[in-house]
């Protein structure tokens, strides 16, 4: 099985930070490999897909990088509605989620 | 507008059964792939089955936890994705998502990725003695 890790657990920020956060898969999983906000109380979104494209009305400020088993979520300049856990999600063979990483108020 | 509904959630006793219901509307539900994933309380999210498009032969695939005991389904003239979940286990309370299971290419065109793009609200299945 391929296992799929998240760092860091949790991150402190304050509006306008830039910020980064990384997701490492045990094997390669080429671009296979979306990224997922999820605020208390609500369903995920979707915010990138295939490892580097933007979703439909996701802000530009969010981006994703990366392929083989190193990838990463950058949001450029953080927003008060980014607070929030973020997933990345496999999606070779069978689906699989990360652990996440909350990002909250410094 | 794309909606998702999910329904049929409740509370039920271990070795007990539970059907969850998702209403769709919005898409063409008869040619889009959909799954289940689920959410323990305070905990991430576990992907629990997907089921094909008819066309694309209608079968249903189960993450290992659930094998033998969840059973996806779909009725395309009701618009209707189920997940019918027997012999519950405490570890099975969970808020339950469908979402539409569809791919795209990457920006290199080289590999067509799966994605979950559309969530419905949850429907939360409690398992408690």
């Amino acid at each position: 099985d391929i296992q799929m890790t998240q760092s860091p657990s949790s991150l402190s920020a304050s509006v306008g930070d830039r910020v980064t956060m990384t997701c490492r898969a045990s094997q390669s999983i080429n671009t296979y490999l979306n990224w997922y906000q999820q605020k208390p109380g609500k369903a995920p979104k979707l915010l990138i897909y295939a490892a580097s494209s933007l979703q439909s009305g996701v802000p530009s400020r969010f981006s994703g990088s990366g392929s083989g088993t190193d990838f990463t979520l950058t949001i450029s300049s953080l927003q008060p509605e980014d607070f929030a856990t973020y997933y990345c999600q496999k999606s070779y063979i069978t689906p699989s989620f990360g652990p996440g990483t909350k990002v909250d108020i410094k | 507008e794309v909606q998702l509904v999910e329904s049929g959630g409740g509370s039920v006793k271990p070795g007990g059964s539970l059907r969850l219901s998702c209403a769709v509307s919005g898409f063409n539900f008869t040619k889009t792939w959909m799954s289940w994933v689920r959410q323990a309380p305070g905990k991430g999210l576990e992907w629990v089955g997907r089921i094909r498009s008819k066309s694309d032969g209608g079968t249903a695939d189960h993450a290992a936890p659930v094998k033998g005991r969840f059973t996806i389904s779909r009725d395309d003239s009701k618009n209707t994705l189920y997940l019918q979940m027997n012999s519950l286990k405490i570890e099975d309370t969970a808020v339950y998502y469908c979402t539409t299971d569809r791919a795209a290419y990457d920006n290199r065109g080289h590999y067509y990725v799966p994605f979950f793009d559309y969530w419905g609200q949850g429907a939360l299945a409690t398992v408690s003695s």
